[in-house]
C-alpha cells in the first residue's frame, strides 16, 4: 500500500533554531518527492520537488533530502523565523505512464516562538 | 501570473442542503483537481481533470458529489444533499503538466465548508 508518513506530529522551536522534519514512504513506482508549506487558512505553497537521482534541493533557508535506498527525506530549515510557523506536507508522486497519483502525508505542525 | 482562484472562502450550511464551489487555474494548466482537507489531515483527492477529461475519480462519493470542468478551464464541485461528516476545507490545484513530469501543483486557498 501507498503509504507517506511524516514526523514529529507537531514541534514547537525558538526563532533563530534550527530544525528538521522527516518523512518516510512506502510508494512504488516513485517519481518524485514534493515538500509543500501550509499556513493556516492557505493552500499549500511548493517549497521543493526532488527526483530520484537528486540527493539535495535548496530553497532559502530550507533544504530537503532525498535518501531513494532507505525511501527517507529530510526538511531542514535553518535560522528559523516566526513566519516559518505552518504545517509542512511530505508529498510523494507515484507514477507511471498511464497514471500518476500524489501521495499525501498528514504533515507536520511547526510553531516558532520568539 | 495570477494564482489558483477559488469562491466562496467559506460557506455554512446545514445537513441535507447542497453547495458548490468554483475554482479558477492557473491560465494554461492543464490538470485540475479537487482535494478534501478535513482538520489535521492531508489533502485527499476527489478528482482530477485532465483538459475537460476525468482522469481519476476513484474517491468521489458520487451518490453525493459531482464536479464539471467545461471547456477545460474553470470547475465547479457540487454536493448534494451534504453529510455532517463533509466538514472540511476543499482545495482546487492546478499544474500544467501531469505531476508525474514534476510539474509543480499550484493550490488555491480553498473553501472552508462547515456543514450542521
Amino acid at each position: 500500500k501507498n503509504q507517506v508518513e511524516q514526523s514529529p506530529q507537531s514541534l514547537i522551536i525558538l526563532e533563530g533554531k534550527n530544525c528538521t522534519l522527516q518523512c518516510n514512504y512506502t510508494v512504488s513506482p516513485f517519481s518524485n518527492l514534493r515538500w509543500y508549506k501550509q499556513d493556516t487558512g492557505r493552500g499549500p505553497v511548493s517549497l521543493t520537488i526532488m527526483t530520484f537521482s537528486e540527493n539535495t534541493k535548496s530553497n532559502g533557508r530550507y533544504t530537503a533530502t532525498l535518501d531513494a535506498d532507505t525511501k527517507q527525506s529530510s526538511l531542514h530549515i535553518t535560522a528559523s523565523q516566526l513566519s516559518d510557523s505552518a504545517s509542512y506536507i511530505c508529498v510523494v508522486s507515484a507514477g507511471s505512464y498511464n497514471t500518476d497519483k500524489l501521495i499525501f502525508g498528514t504533515g507536520t505542525r511547526l510553531q516558532v516562538f520568539p | 501570473e495570477a494564482g489558483v482562484a477559488q469562491s466562496p472562502r467559506y460557506k455554512i450550511i446545514e445537513k441535507r442542503q447542497s453547495v458548490a464551489f468554483w475554482c479558477n487555474p492557473i491560465s494554461g494548466h492543464a490538470t485540475l483537481y479537487w482535494y478534501q482537507q478535513i482538520l489535521g489531515q492531508g489533502p485527499k483527492l476527489l478528482i482530477q481533470f485532465q483538459n475537460n477529461g476525468v482522469v481519476d475519480d476513484s474517491q468521489l462519493p458520487k451518490d453525493r458529489f459531482s464536479a464539471e470542468r467545461l471547456k477545460g478551464v474553470d470547475s465547479t464541485l457540487k454536493i448534494q444533499p451534504a453529510k455532517l461528516e463533509d466538514s472540511a476545507v476543499y482545495l482546487c490545484a492546478s499544474s500544467l503538466n501531469r505531476v508525474l513530469y514534476n510539474s509543480p501543483l499550484h493550490f488555491g486557498n480553498g473553501t472552508r465548508l462547515t456543514v450542521t
